[in-house]
């Protein structure tokens, strides 16, 4: 089937705007994990949800990132008064289940915030 | 905490030479995952090959293999024949057996294939 998919693809923002970051993880994968990316570094860990149980959200950077999974399906990031901080690629992933440690990316969201 | 150091930030190679990309790791666990993740230009996280720690075999897929030293916290990744598709950036990555089941990378190392 498909893929991990997310959108936007990129996204300007400029200082102080909210934003909201979409993930569409594979079909009936049960975990589905954020990652941030900044420029030329790994990616780090944000948060992670178990169907629609947020988890993990010991990597969220500050109170302005927000993340849920309502229907255990599809989850949205959200980043309120976005600071230039932010700046950065944002990646989700998912798997199977807990325990399957095999993760699948999506292509990210580049999100430029000026 | 777990940590993951790659310590070559670039490396280059002519097309069918052999490379191999250099992880250390830091970690009390006794079990757990480790894996090599590739990022081409467009920038999707793709697997390579990945090696549960209490397997002594070293994992191998294809032209891609591991040479996964446990005692001395050493995880490196050969790739025989390089191929101009193998020019990207390389990612170390580590997770534990149990519980958070979250990725810990290292920075990267960019690969480059000649022709």
């Amino acid at each position: 089937g498909a893929g991990v998919s997310q959108s936007p693809r990129y996204k300007v923002a400029k200082r102080g705007q909210d934003v909201a970051l979409r993930c569409d993880p594979i079909s009936g994968h049960v975990s589905l994990f954020w990652y941030q990316q900044a420029l030329g570094q790994g990616p780090e860990f944000l948060t992670y949800f178990q169907n629609e149980a947020q988890l993990d959200k010991s990597g969220l950077p500050s109170d302005r990132f927000f993340a849920e999974r309502p229907e255990g399906s599809v989850s949205t990031l959200k980043i309120q008064r976005t600071q230039q901080e932010d700046s950065a690629v944002y990646l989700c992933a998912s798997s199977l289940a807990q325990g399957q440690e095999t993760q699948y990316f999506g292509p990210g969201t580049r999100l430029l915030v000026l | 905490a777990q940590t993951v150091t790659q310590s070559q930030p670039e490396m280059s190679v002519q097309e069918a030479e052999t490379v191999t990309l250099s992880c250390t790791y830091d970690t009390s666990e006794s079990n757990y995952y480790l894996f090599w993740y590739k990022q081409p230009p467009s920038r999707q996280m793709i697997l390579v090959i990945r090696q549960e720690a209490y397997k002594q075999q070293n994992a191998t897929e294809n032209r891609f293999s591991v040479n996964f030293q446990k005692a001395a916290k050493s995880f490196s990744l050969k790739i025989s024949d390089s191929q101009l598709g193998d020019t990207a950036m390389y990612f170390c990555a580590f997770m534990k057996h149990a519980g958070a089941q979250k990725l810990v990378f290292g920075q990267g190392t960019r690969l480059t294939i000649n022709p």
